[in-house]
């Protein structure tokens, strides 16, 4: 009963390099989201899909990029990474078409760029 | 747009202490609203939700919250706070385009003292 899982757990990177956090649900849910967590911002969402074959913007889209590979998985892409996307990145999930909104988070990736 | 206010960042009780963390909305449409938890190091958990009907929602762990329309206010109540209590609360209200994308509060951290 995995639930949604995220890889990589942990992520040191330098600033430039890039990296794809990668994101799997094992629920049948059709939206999926990114969301990074900062001190006293709470969250905020960088990227959705309500349904395979579409993303969208967030909140916070600026330095990332999405794919939705198929209805389990959501890989989330930093093309150059920088300082400021030091943060701790949770991938979401949810039910579509009568469901009560309810997410479902991994457990994180935390990310540092150094 | 819906936005959720979270007054303290920090709330402290002692083991056995009324626990009380504030979360008033905002919506132009009536809201769903949701309550999860954050464990050190985990991701996000449900708490309790308030989709219709009932205006006292009761949660796991011995937790609820009363909707107040009138207040526009979702406040998480527990009658004895536990040490196993201590964990960070976030309020969530779902977004004006449905339930395609939650806002989330910035968060209260509860500490417990023995």
């Amino acid at each position: 009963n995995a639930g949604v899982t995220q890889t990589p757990k942990f992520q040191v990177l330098k600033t430039g390099q890039s990296m794809t956090l990668q994101c799997a649900q094992d629920m049948n849910h059709n939206s999926m989201y990114w969301y990074r967590q900062d001190p006293g911002m709470g969250l905020r969402l960088i990227y959705y899909s309500a349904s395979e074959g579409t993303t969208d913007k967030g909140e916070v889209p600026n330095g990332y990029n999405v794919s939705r590979l198929n209805k389990r998985e959501f890989s989330l892409r930093l093309e150059s990474a920088a300082p400021s996307q030091t943060s701790v990145y949770f991938c979401a999930s949810r039910v579509t078409g009568g469901g009560t909104g309810e997410l479902f988070f991994g457990e994180g990736s935390r990310l540092t760029v150094l | 747009a819906q936005s959720v206010t979270q007054l303290g960042s920090h709330v402290s009780v002692s083991e056995g202490a009324l626990v009380l963390l504030r979360c008033n909305y905002s919506s132009s449409v009536p809201p769903y609203l949701f309550w999860y938890v954050q464990y050190p190091n985990q991701g996000l958990q449900l708490l309790l939700k308030y989709t219709t009907g009932a205006t006292l929602v009761k949660g796991i762990n011995g937790f609820e919250a009363e909707f107040k329309k009138s207040e526009t206010s979702f406040h998480l109540t527990k009658p004895s706070a536990h040490m196993s209590d201590a964990a960070e609360y976030f309020c969530a209200v779902s977004g004006d385009t449905g339930f395609q994308k939650l806002v989330f509060g910035t968060g209260t951290r509860l500490l417990v003292s023995p």
